[in-house]
């Protein structure tokens, strides 16, 4: 799996759109870029993920740029529980028995 | 829908004590797997399973064992505790769709061993 880059911390203010960004320059044709979080004593959580285009859900936004060597996390209204440590992985198919990696992360905080 | 359980939320073991934790999902998932998490360490792949009646070991498999009777559980035995196992464990349920892979986890177990 290609290995993934991201600021040790972030603030925001709640309310406030929060945007993490991710650098995976190594990033090859078949990999996707996945987020995760976990809320501080809590399980990991799967935020989202994409290939090349552009994803919405309930939770967040993925940005993948052009050449797929970055990506950015957005958070549209940021509130007090979305503080957590934010994961972006970099992982291709066929990849059972293989331990997800989770690196160190972002620790967002946001406050009110 | 309550995704994927763990039991207990808490144990506390003594040193050689044997003991059972329990990972249930109803997403009719084929794969699960236990992972631990250490301060600093990330998560580590202790066992996983790719269907009922299938299981393989992970990167840090020794005094553990699991078994996958059912899709919905896959328990994790530890057989005589050591204090190196004091750790969170997380089960995960593993959604695939084609090539994308989704990965559930549960709230995690707390384990201390003495």
């Amino acid at each position: 799996d290609a290995k993934t880059t991201q600021p040790p911390s972030m603030d925001c203010a709640e309310g406030r759109a929060a945007n993490l960004p991710c650098n995976h320059s190594t990033i090859s044709g078949n990999e996707y870029v996945y987020w995760y979080r976990q809320i501080h004593s809590q399980g990991p959580q799967y935020i989202i993920h994409g290939l090349k285009n552009n994803e919405t859900n309930e939770m967040a936004s993925l940005i993948i740029t052009e050449d797929r060597k970055s990506s950015t996390l957005i958070l549209p209204h940021a509130t007090l529980r979305d503080t957590a440590v934010y994961y972006c992985i970099v992982r291709g198919a066929n990849q059972a028995g293989t331990a997800l990696i989770f690196g160190k992360g972002t620790t967002l905080s946001v406050s009110s | 829908n309550a995704g994927v359980t763990q039991t207990p939320k808490f144990q506390v073991l003594k040193t050689g004590q044997s003991m059972t934790l329990q990972c249930a999902q109803d997403m009719n998932h084929e794969y699960m797997s236990w992972y631990r998490q250490d301060p600093g360490m990330g998560l580590r792949l202790i066992h996983y399973s790719v269907g009922a009646g299938i299981t393989d070991q992970g990167e840090v498999p020794n005094g553990y064992n699991v078994s996958r009777s059912t899709t919905e559980d896959f328990p994790l035995r530890l057989l005589s505790a050591a204090p190196s196992q004091t750790s969170v464990y997380f089960c995960a349920s593993v959604e695939h769709h084609g090539q994308k892979e989704t990965q559930y986890f549960g709230p995690g177990t707390r384990l201390l061993v003495l």
